[in-house]
């Protein structure tokens, strides 16, 4: 089956720092990936949705400043938390779907920590 | 009102149990079903999809989408420890924008 990779899976940093998250397809090309959040005992919340060469098409509310994101590649997407503070901890989860209009496949999610 | 209503739970069940898993949806337009399977502090993985009413059948799972009720179900089949999850309801009228549940922990208790 379809296989994405997220990468890191935990991240515990400082307030103030910067920190990027890495999502791979590994086994198909993805024309469209998704950054979700996700609180705990809450479903899904989409940030924002990138296609390949792209800019993102971000959800009312989130700042697209703050959550930058590149899909510079068919296999690659990054999400980049810029000056996190601790409100911006929680988990974040990326999805790929390829084409034919195909279902999304999730990353394994990366736990954010911000001290 | 909600665009896709799931109860949330948790839902226990003993080793071998068949578990019955809905989801209602509001809007007729919506033409895809999926099912997704997340463990705790793991991203959700895809059991089924499908995109017309009727039963799809994998394994121990059958889906189940009636549109006319806009009502979609899971149904597992010998259920086993390993089931023990929260199972995520999704829809949408394409892939590419998806709604999703807030899930049903379920627990299978051997």
């Amino acid at each position: 089956g379809a296989v994405v990779s997220q990468h890191p899976s935990w991240v515990i940093c400082k307030s103030g720092t910067s920190v990027k998250i890495e999502c791979r397809s590994l086994d198909f090309q993805a024309t469209t990936m998704f950054w979700y959040r996700q609180f705990p005992k809450q479903s899904l919340m989409l940030m924002a949705t990138s296609n390949e060469g792209s800019k993102a098409t971000y959800e009312q509310g989130v700042e697209k400043d703050k959550f930058l994101i590149n899909h510079a590649s068919l296999t690659l997407s990054t999400l980049t938390v810029t000056s996190a503070h601790p409100e911006d901890s929680s988990f974040y989860i990326c999805s790929a779907s390829g084409v034919n209009n195909q279902p999304q496949h999730f990353g394994d999610g990366t736990r954010l920590s911000i001290l | 009102q909600k665009e896709v209503e799931q109860d949330p739970g948790p839902l226990s069940v003993p080793e071998g149990a068949i578990v019955s898993l809905n989801c209602t949806y509001s809007n007729s337009a919506f033409q895809y079903f999926m099912w997704y399977r997340q463990y705790s502090r793991k991203g959700p993985e895809l059991l089924m999809y499908t995109y017309s009413s009727g039963n799809k059948e994998d394994g121990r799972f059958t889906a189940q989408v009636d549109k006319s009720s806009k009502y979609i179900s899971l149904f597992i089949r010998d259920s086993q420890p390993s089931d023990s999850a929260t199972y995520l309801c999704a829809i949408s009228g394409g892939y590419q924008k998806v709604t999703f549940g807030i899930g049903t922990k379920l627990q299978v208790i051997p």
